[in-house]
Formats: structure tokens, sequence, C-alpha cells
């Protein structure tokens, strides 16, 4: 039972452009989210994090959407560049009574092209 | 420096031996976890630790173990009985405190291959 899901296991955008890249949830006692980008044979690195008492959350490039209602969160990364190449993973906990485990999606592999 | 270090980077084993991956972390992070990646599923839980002297598992704890003598010390031990016990494995580290949930660090990762 995949609790946490990224549907697209890959996404090709040109340089410059907007990339977006989602995650659904299924568990309604999640209510805090991360995403975290990887390069291969490396450890994921954080990026981004929302609660969910927030609908949005920004970082220069990077801005995180929460939508509670449809269980589903979003990664927008503006402009998009070469180095974003990776694979991006959404985690999911739920605080307080998961001792700070999180549940990872499958990730979505990201490819600018220049 | 603070962070996670793994070793080694790469590890061969031979089907029916027993092998330990290390994970040391130098955060002062109370709760630390072991994951494994195989292509296309992402990270599963193996086994955390949110404590000195106290662990459980996670999705796939079946055919590992684990201890946590130390603080800074998380190592997990791939026994025979794990089936398919070739991935990259990783150790993560974290301090949940009040919060309840923190982001947690990632080391390097093992690439274990068994042969």
């Amino acid at each position: 039972d995949q609790q946490v899901k990224q549907n697209s296991p890959s996404l090709s955008v040109q340089e410059g452009r907007i990339s977006i890249l989602n995650c659904d949830y299924t568990n309604s006692m999640f209510d805090y989210f991360l995403w975290y980008k990887k390069y291969p044979a490396e450890g994921p690195t954080f990026l981004i994090s929302i609660s969910s008492i927030k609908d949005k959350n920004e970082d220069g490039r990077f801005t995180v959407f929460l939508n509670k209602s449809a269980k589903h969160l979003s990664l927008h990364i503006v402009p998009s560049q070469p180095g974003d190449s990776a694979v991006y993973f959404c985690a999911a906990s739920a605080r307080y009574n998961q001792g700070g485990k999180l549940i990872f999606g499958q990730g979505t592999e990201l490819s600018v092209k220049p | 420096d603070g962070g996670i270090t793994q070793s080694p980077k790469y590890l061969f084993r031979k089907e029916g031996q027993n092998v330990t991956l290390s994970c040391e972390q130098n955060l002062n992070h109370d709760a630390m976890y072991w994951y494994r990646q195989d292509p296309g599923q992402g990270l599963r839980l193996i086994y955390y630790s949110q404590i000195v002297n106290d662990f459980q598992k996670g999705d796939i704890a079946e055919g590992y173990s684990v201890s946590r003598e130390k603080k800074e010390s998380f190592p997990l031990t791939v026994t025979s009985a794990q089936k398919n016990p070739t991935a990259f494995y990783l150790c993560a580290s974290s301090n949940p405190g009040l919060a309840g949930v923190d982001e947690q660090f990632f080391g390097p990762g093992t690439r274990l291959t068994v042969l």
C-alpha cells in the first residue's frame, strides 16, 4: 500500500522553463511534507518542506504547494537549470505519532536540457 | 565538519555471508534510520532508532538486524536470511525533538552487491 505516490517516473524540461513535480498521498494524518533531491550514487539532500498549516512555501527558485483537500503537493522549480537534473523524492510524516519517520514516494527523475 | 559517514562506498559479498554496514554521525542527532533504495521503488525504511539502546522495525526489516549502543553509531547487518540483499543502502539521522519531525540528513550510501 503506497501511501506516498509520485506517478511520473521521469520529466524532461527545457532550461529556463518551469519544472513541476507532483506527489499524492493517501494518509490524512500526514501533516509535514518534504522534498529531497538525489544524484546517482549519493545520499538525498533536503530541498524544502511544508507544514499542513500552510499551502505554499518558497525558497529561491523552489516553491512547494500543498492542496490538503486533494491530498496533493507539487514542487515548482523556476527557472530550471541543467544542474537541477536529478531524482526528486517527496516524503511525508505524521508528527508526534511516527517518531520522525518519513514515508517516501518512488521518485521522479528530472532532466533539464540546455 | 558535521555530517554522516557510511563505509564502505562499495561492498561485495558472497551469497550466504552476513555483512555489516557502518553508519556514523557527529550531528548529535537522537534519531537514526536505515533505508534501501531499489530502482523504481524509492526509499524503503528498514529500521530506525529514536534513542540509544532502542530501535524499531521499519517496513522491510526481515533479514536485517541493527544495534544502537552509541548515539553516534547505527550499524546495519544484512544477514543471509535477506533474500535479495543487492541494493543501495542509505543511513540518515534527524532530531525530531518537540516538533515531532525534522528533516533527515543522509549519508553518501553503500552499494552492496551479493555475488
